[in-house]
């Protein structure tokens, strides 16, 4: 009965590979967000698309891809891992703009 | 710009209350929100305030002032779980943009 739930928890991963992050929601929202929080804990968004539509796309590297297959979805692409992309990475949803439920997060490091 | 202010660290004892105060200089105001993040996990939604004033969900409470660019979560009777960050987010004017501000770690001593 996971409300939002992020696949894998844990992520090790060298400098120069791809990897994706998947996010599923089961709440009926229709608005899905990736935030990166980085080793300061400061909580940063990324994208928010809003019935597969993409609403936001923050200052992020064009190397960060996310792609929303259904309202549901919201996985995200990272290409040429960086050692500055280590961090947490969370998805979240929400109503419209309302309050967001996040995820367990996405613990990524890049070596 | 952005800017959202938070003290960075607070100390409690058990019991008591404490005020946590969040102030921010924003393009555009649609929301103020305040999440709890335990270590090593995720936030979890606690108040929201669109309008001027205090609303209170049993031992939390949150207050808005518009004008003053001004938020602070009042916490009572403190307990040992309470120890977390407390992360205040304001909702822009377009919709979906949300932008954090640092967070304010509280530890609560017995």
């Amino acid at each position: 009965d996971t409300a939002v739930s992020q696949t894998p928890k844990y992520l090790v991963t060298q400098m120069g590979n791809d990897k994706s992050i998947k996010c599923e929601q089961n709440l009926g929202h229709d608005t899905m967000y990736w935030y990166k929080q980085d080793s300061k804990k400061f909580l940063k968004i990324m994208f928010s698309y809003n019935n597969k539509e993409l609403i936001i796309n923050e200052t992020v590297p064009n190397r960060f891809s996310p792609k929303s297959p259904d309202k549901a979805h919201l996985n995200l692409h990272i290409n040429s891992l960086e050692l500055g992309d280590s961090a947490v990475y969370f998805c979240a949803s929400s109503w419209s703009s309302d309050t967001q439920y996040f995820g367990p997060g996405t613990r990524l490091t890049v070596l | 710009g952005q800017n959202i202010d938070q003290p960075t660290e607070m100390t409690a004892t058990e019991g008591a209350i404490v005020q946590i105060n969040c102030t921010y200089q924003t393009s555009g105001f649609n929301g103020l929100f305040w999440y709890q993040q335990h270590a090593g996990e995720a936030p979890t939604f606690l108040s929201y305030n669109v309008l001027d004033g205090l609303e209170e969900k049993g031992r939390f409470s949150s207050f808005l002032s518009r004008s003053k660019g001004y938020s602070y979560l009042l916490l009572k009777e403190l307990q040992m779980k309470d120890s977390a960050s407390y992360l205040c987010a304001v909702r822009g004017s377009y919709g979906q943009n949300f932008v954090f501000g640092p967070g304010t770690r509280l530890s609560v001593l017995p």
